[in-house]
């Protein structure tokens, strides 16, 4: 079954502070593996996409990583921000029709 | 403003009822995708058009009935309404079908209740 499991489930961390989010899936086939961002009421953005060939990938103060091997990935926010609070949800695209698979995400809470 | 908008914003309506959602994208993608997104926070594909043609239909209860007029909108029209139906709606668009760097950009959501 293809699954995308996410931890921790939610997060609280201070102003200023790193913090790295979790992702572990069983996606078959894998074509590749995207972290999107959701606000509060609002639709997901992405933040990177990683094919099977890239393990890390850079956007401002994100850096995903992706294990292809241990279908493991990670996201780490630096220097968190009050406005990084929000959902981030890692999402596997599965097979050629751009059938993406999400995961429950992980709810951050930054607190100055 | 280039974007997916999605109308309305929030829908409250008794069970039994039928009411439609309606999706429009200005950034002149092919392909067009309807998501819900539960309690628990899921979000998981119920339809994807491209170039007006049904794709992917995820085993959802024909009482939900997509219908694209044109590649630029998607609407969802939900008859009968049931309890379980309540969720937010989010509609999205992709430049085309697939593809490795095929960016979806989702619409701000419909929040519906069922009553």
């Amino acid at each position: 079954k293809n699954q995308v499991e996410q931890s921790p489930q939610s997060l609280i961390i201070l102003e200023g502070k790193n913090c790295t989010l979790q992702c572990n899936y069983t996606v078959s086939p894998f074509s590749n593996l995207r972290w999107y961002k959701q606000d509060t009421g609002r639709g997901p953005v992405s933040l990177t996409i990683m094919t099977f060939s890239e393990n890390t990938k850079s956007n401002g103060r994100y850096t995903a990583t992706l294990d292809a091997d241990t279908k493991q990935s990670s996201l780490h926010i630096t220097a968190s921000q009050l406005s990084d609070s929000a959902s981030y949800i890692c999402v596997v695209l599965s097979g050629g029709y751009n059938k993406l698979i999400f995961g429950a995400g992980t709810r951050l809470a930054v607190h100055p | 403003d280039t974007a997916v908008s999605q109308t309305p914003k929030y829908l409250v309506t008794q069970m039994g009822n039928d009411k439609s959602i309606k999706c429009e994208q200005n950034l002149g993608h092919d392909t067009m995708y309807w998501y819900k997104q539960d309690s628990k926070k899921f979000l998981k594909i119920m339809f994807s058009y491209n170039n007006k043609e049904l794709i992917i239909n995820e085993t959802v209860p024909n009482r939900f009935s997509p219908k694209s007029p044109d590649k630029a909108h998607l609407n969802l029209h939900i008859n009968s309404l049931e309890l379980g139906d309540s969720a937010v709606y989010f509609c999205a668009s992709s430049p085309r079908l697939a593809g490795e760097y095929n960016e979806q950009f989702f619409g701000p959501g419909t929040r519906l209740t069922v009553l």
